[in-house]
């Protein structure tokens, strides 16, 4: 069975500055690959996906992430935080096979602080 | 805003009890998909249905069922209510039956049982 791991459980960045959420995955083969955001009270909004192909994706609110095959890891990265980015961050992983009819695996995910 | 809406937004009850969570997908699509998202165990897979038929359960205890109904909606029913059960319930929906299509979640409903 596959499983999500973000080591980090809370991360503080001052506004301007660059983020790096981290996170690792295993599964037998490469996974259908997902950050979400969730804000307090809302429901998790997809912020990027990777599938396939270039292992450098880009998102919606300027986010991006890497995924590097060797590692099993997704990072997600921005290159500038603003206030509005603080939030909950889940990595999540789908499995190809048996038809991915199986839902998304999250990790704890992470909780973003911005300070001013 | 995401099109799934979800009814209702709390629920507050008693153990022992039965409460129903209610899920609208976003028009066109499909599957729905079950989440719990508790603090001690995180977002959780309960269970998919995909045009109205069962497609794969995740960590779905034997006291909670689901269904899709003709006109895609899906009801949640949690039985025989703990109070472990408390946690906040999602579903999503997506237009394909796999998780390579994207999902789009619903505010929730935030269940506490006392």
């Amino acid at each position: 069975a596959q499983s999500v791991t973000q080591p980090d459980i809370h991360i503080t960045v001052s506004e301007g500055a660059s983020l790096e959420l981290r996170c690792n995955y295993s599964y037998g083969a490469t996974p259908y690959l997902f950050w979400y955001v969730q804000s307090p009270g809302q429901g998790l909004q997809l912020l990027l996906k990777y599938f396939s192909g270039d292992t450098l994706v880009q998102g919606i609110k300027g986010f991006e992430a890497e995924f590097k095959r060797s590692q099993s890891s997704f990072n997600l990265r921005k290159p500038s935080v603003h206030w509005s980015d603080a939030a909950e961050y889940f990595c999540a992983v789908g499995a190809r096979s048996g038809g991915g009819a199986d839902g998304l695996t999250f990790g704890k995910g992470t909780h973003l602080i911005i300070q001013p | 805003d995401s099109g799934v809406t979800q009814t209702p937004k709390h629920l507050i009850t008693a153990t022992g009890q039965r409460v129903t969570l209610r899920c609208s997908p976003r028009s066109g699509d499909l599957s729905v998909y079950w989440y719990q998202q508790s603090l001690d165990q995180g977002l959780q897979f309960l269970i998919h249905y995909y045009n109205g038929e069962e497609r794969a359960k995740g960590n779905i205890l034997e006291r909670f069922s689901a269904q899709q109904f003709p006109d895609l909606h899906s009801e949640l029913n949690l039985s025989s209510l703990e109070l472990g059960d408390s946690a906040l319930y999602f579903c999503a929906s997506s237009a394909t039956a796999g998780t390579s299509g994207e999902q789009f979640f619903g505010p929730g409903t935030r269940l506490t049982v006392l």
